[in-house]
């Protein structure tokens, strides 16, 4: 089946600093989605993508919609203590499996104060 | 602002009991999903519908069922419970299927000892 490769597993930063994750597919999606799960609670959206090439905002967060319509990335500008937790990638194409989620596996941010 | 409500938040359970894990949403959203979290994963499709009275396998249906009489509501099923099945589990529900974010609640944490 479809897989979502998501890097990086989990990044350690500096409060104030900015951060990168980004996801990548062997196969097509018409839709990214972007979440964040806090523990003990269910994934969040944070922001969602519909076009190739779409750049979207959410205040201090910036996804992207890759051109191959393969891969999309999430920016995160200076970082603050409560951003910690596990951001999600998922994808959904719009053949078959009436266009169920895939999601990658996560990458876990922590942000020393 | 209740969204996506799941009950219980916890339970232990010991091999070969069964339970039904409880979903409900006041968005009057068509599509209804579950999903499973194992550790350091992302999220697995078990069970999905489309509307009420329509379920179909995700990814991962074994050693479950669900149904859906009504728009709000989408229990999960467990019969025979297994140690494969520990596992943190989402509700989720949407507007539609394509191009609609999904809203997930916040778990049921499951142990089976």
């Amino acid at each position: 089946g479809q897989q979502l490769n998501q890097s990086p597993q989990s990044m350690f930063i500096q409060e104030g600093e900015d951060v990168s994750m980004n996801c990548t597919s062997s196969s097509i999606f018409n839709t990214w989605l972007w979440y964040k799960q806090d523990p003990g609670e269910g994934p969040v959206l944070l922001i969602a993508l519909y076009k190739a090439g779409e750049l979207t905002s959410n205040g201090r967060l910036t996804a992207q919609f890759g051109i191959t319509r393969k891969d999309s990335f999430l920016n995160i500008s200076a970082s603050i203590p409560s951003d910690v937790g596990i951001y999600f990638c998922a994808g959904q194409d719009y053949g078959g499996s009436q266009g169920n989620l895939i999601f990658g596996k996560g990458t876990k941010l922590s942000v020393k104060p | 602002n209740a969204g996506v409500t799941q009950t219980p938040k916890f339970r232990i359970l010991k091999i070969g009991q069964s339970m039904t894990l409880q979903c409900t949403q006041d968005m009057n959203h068509n599509y209804m999903y579950w999903y499973r979290q194992d550790p350091g994963m992302g999220l697995k499709l078990i069970y999905y519908s489309v509307g009420a009275g329509i379920t179909d396998k995700g990814e991962v249906p074994n050693g479950y069922n669900v149904s859906r009489s009504t728009t709000e509501d989408f229990p999960l099923r467990l019969e025979l419970a297994a140690p494969s099945q520990t596992s943190v589990y989402f509700c989720a529900s949407s507007y539609k299927g394509l191009g609609q974010p999904q809203h997930f609640g916040d778990g049921t944490r499951l142990s089976i000892l």
